[in-house]
């Protein structure tokens, strides 16, 4: 059951411009939204993250916005440089009655910054 | 900088042999898990432990796969038989320890043991 859909699953864009990449989730006990970047042959790591509180969250060239009625999420990133070409996983965290809180990931996207 | 260490870093296997993959996770942190990621996806969870207890496996097919954490330390993560179909990279991360209603995930991952099942 994919409860955290992304997309796209690749994106390709030249230096200097914004990449946007967009998720959306079903659980409504969803409260706590990451971003992972993942590089080849590393794990994840954490980028950004946002709780449904607020509908944007900046740190530095990195932005998530987020629209609670949609179930919606995206990350921006702005004055894309080729250095940010990597894997970025968008994930949501909960917690149900009678079960831990984890994050589920979306199935992620490649973007590729063109020098 | 603190880390996840994981070891192997790559393990290629016949199917209906048996892996073990190994993680310290970083120093005081109470939950561990392990997750798959088959390349191209994002990664599954297979288990969380909090300390050394099991606290969610149902995503685990624990008819070939088993893990545990027997001093809420390190962990190991086990595979018997391996089939072809495992053929992924096991990832372990390692978070304080989770609020059970609120709060943030904030976990931090090793660099994972990619598994090649032939």
């Amino acid at each position: 059951q994919q409860q955290v859909k992304q997309s796209p699953q690749s994106l390709i864009v030249q230096k200097g411009g914004i990449s946007i990449i967009n998720c959306a989730y079903e659980n409504t006990a969803f409260d706590y939204f990451p971003w992972y970047q993942q590089f080849p042959g590393k794990g994840p790591a954490l980028l950004i993250a946002i709780r449904p509180d607020v509908s944007e969250k900046k740190e530095g060239r990195f932005t998530i916005s987020f629209n609670k009625s949609a179930k919606q999420f995206s990350l921006h990133i702005m004055d894309s440089q080729p250095g940010d070409s990597a894997t970025y996983f968008c994930a949501a965290s909960g917690s149900a009655a009678g079960s831990a809180r984890q994050l589920t990931f979306g199935s992620g996207t490649q973007l590729t910054v063109l020098p | 900088e603190a880390e996840v260490a994981q070891s192997p870093r790559y393990k290629i296997t016949e199917k209906s042999q048996a892996v073990a993959f190994w993680c310290d996770p970083i120093s005081g942190h109470a939950t561990l898990y392990w997750y798959r990621q088959i390349l191209g996806q994002g990664p599954e969870l297979l288990v969380q432990f909090q300390d050394e207890s099991v606290v969610d496996d149902s995503q685990l097919p624990k008819d070939r796969f088993s893990a545990e954490r027997l001093k809420g330390v390190d962990s190991t993560l086990k595979i018997q038989p391996a089939e072809l179909g495992d053929s992924a990279m096991y990832l372990c991360a390692s978070s304080l320890r989770v609020p059970a209603y609120s709060g943030a995930n904030v976990l931090t991952f090793g660099a994972g043991s990619r598994l090649t099942v032939l």
